[in-house]
């Protein structure tokens, strides 16, 4: 089915260890997001990316590492998971920049 | 740096109207606005370019004031489908900002009831 989905939608982890999360979209878009949400924080965001091989960082990307060698796909990495990565993930894509973003159904992601 | 909304929670009865705010420090390109339900994803409502214009469908419609970096969100005459939160997302104006892309804010939780 066309769209963008996330895997896995729960994940529990035990601190130190690396977890990653995927994203894929089915539109050929050339932007592609991720976000975490927190209460309280809204939507922070993670890492974007322009088009495959073009990644930047966003407002909170420390822990975190992403790739994209595929503009389908856009994984979010945890190198080594702390608590206060615990939290729910959103993935976004959008077609071009100034367009809708379009969001996967989230990964709540749980650090013990 | 994540643009500003306010109030944070507003509850309001069936009807009545309500407005959400959205500032930023930053000159803007675009602001979109996107409504959540709880456990759900974020969805799209509209996006509001560069050049002060306002936006509408339904009930539900926005302006943007690119000079004072502000954007409103406006509901009339609400429904119980429309009690979630609601994100403004910007876009820094690339001239003056680069490369920023689309950040959202803190959120605004808006509950209707009958």
């Amino acid at each position: 089915d066309a769209g963008i989905t996330q895997s896995p939608r729960y994940k529990i982890t035990e601190t130190g260890r690396q977890v990653t999360l995927m994203c894929h979209q089915t539109w050929s878009h050339s932007y592609m997001f991720w976000y975490r949400q927190d209460l309280g924080h809204g939507l922070r965001l993670i890492y974007y990316s322009a088009a495959a091989d073009i990644t930047d960082k966003g407002e909170v990307p420390d822990g975190y590492v992403v790739s994209r060698s595929k503009t389908e796909n856009f994984p979010l990495t945890l190198e080594s998971a702390t608590r206060s990565q615990t939290s729910v993930y959103f993935c976004a894509s959008c077609y071009r920049d100034s367009t809708k973003a379009f969001f996967g159904q989230g990964t709540r992601l749980t650090v013990v | 740096q994540q643009p500003v909304q306010s109030p944070q929670a507003v509850i309001l009865r069936e009807g009545e109207d309500a407005v959400i705010n959205c500032s930023s420090s930053k000159a803007l390109y675009s602001v979109h606005w996107y409504r959540q339900k709880h456990g759900e994803a974020p969805v799209f409502l509209m996006i509001l370019l560069k050049g002060g214009e306002q936006k509408g469908h339904d009930k539900i419609s926005a302006s943007f004031n690119e000079k004072k970096q502000q954007s409103s969100l406006y509901l009339t005459a609400s429904q119980l489908s429309y009690s979630g939160t609601y994100f403004c997302g910007t876009e820094a104006d690339f001239v003056n900002f680069g490369n920023e892309k689309l950040t959202f804010g803190t959120g605004t939780r808006l509950t209707i009831i009958p």
